[in-house]
């Protein structure tokens, strides 16, 4: 079955810009989590989604939002983009039914985004 | 709060040697524990999962154990090849959420 999509791959805004990227889940998985992963911090995570309800959120600053559509899909937004928002920004998503642990995240292959 | 913690990279080893990547963790409760790998240009893949004391997780050779007492979960492979080469990640699942810890990566290159 088709993996975890996310559009687009790449992306060059300025800053001050605002910005969305948009996360396809795997068929049957209603739990989706974005991360940011830069060289310095590595992975952090940003929030997590579940049957259209932010179950879960990191210790970002509100210019981050996220939202989740009826049928799993999400899409992630950047508001007033500052130079630091560079990084590759992964979507992953998990059946995630029970607050189980054991469900495992499968990621896309992420949105690399460069700010100028 | 929960965190995990790796070995700092980068590892270089020669193709056929035996690998060892240190994981340890802190967490309240009984967490799940999982190494993924990322190959350049692509998303996280899961390799590997235990979700209690003791499990052992293994896939394509890769082999880590649930400890517990030490908490720790570190990845091993007898005999380590070319392909094997990528950042691998350590992470936890804590039972309250479907929220993940990751470790920082550990960058393996494997040359022949």
């Amino acid at each position: 079955k088709a993996g975890v999509t996310q559009t687009p791959r790449y992306l060059i805004k300025t800053r001050g810009q605002q910005v969305t990227l948009s996360c396809s889940p795997i068929s049957g998985h209603r739990s989706v989590s974005w991360y940011q992963q830069t060289p310095g911090q590595g992975l952090q995570f940003l929030f997590e989604y579940f049957s259209e309800t932010q179950r879960n959120k990191g210790n970002f600053p509100g210019r981050f939002s996220g939202r989740q559509f009826s049928n799993s899909r999400s899409e992630m937004n950047v508001s007033t983009l500052e130079l630091g928002d560079s990084a590759l920004y992964l979507c992953a998503s998990s059946f995630g039914r029970d607050r189980s642990n054991n469900s495992p995240l499968h990621f896309g292959n992420g949105t690399r985004l460069t700010v100028t | 709060g929960d965190s995990v913690t790796q070995m700092e990279g980068p590892v270089t080893l020669s193709e056929e040697a035996f690998l060892t990547i240190n994981c340890t963790y802190t967490a309240t409760g009984y967490p799940s524990l999982f190494w993924y790998v990322q190959y350049p240009g692509e998303g996280l893949q899961l390799l590997l999962k235990a979700t209690k004391a003791d499990d052992k997780g293994s896939n394509k050779g890769f082999e880590a154990t649930y400890r517990k007492e030490t908490t720790s979960f570190h990845l091993e492979k007898g005999s380590v090849q070319v392909s094997d080469s990528a950042v691998y990640f350590c992470a936890l699942s804590r039972w309250t959420g479907n929220q993940f810890y990751f470790g920082t990566g550990t960058s393996l290159t494997v040359i022949p």
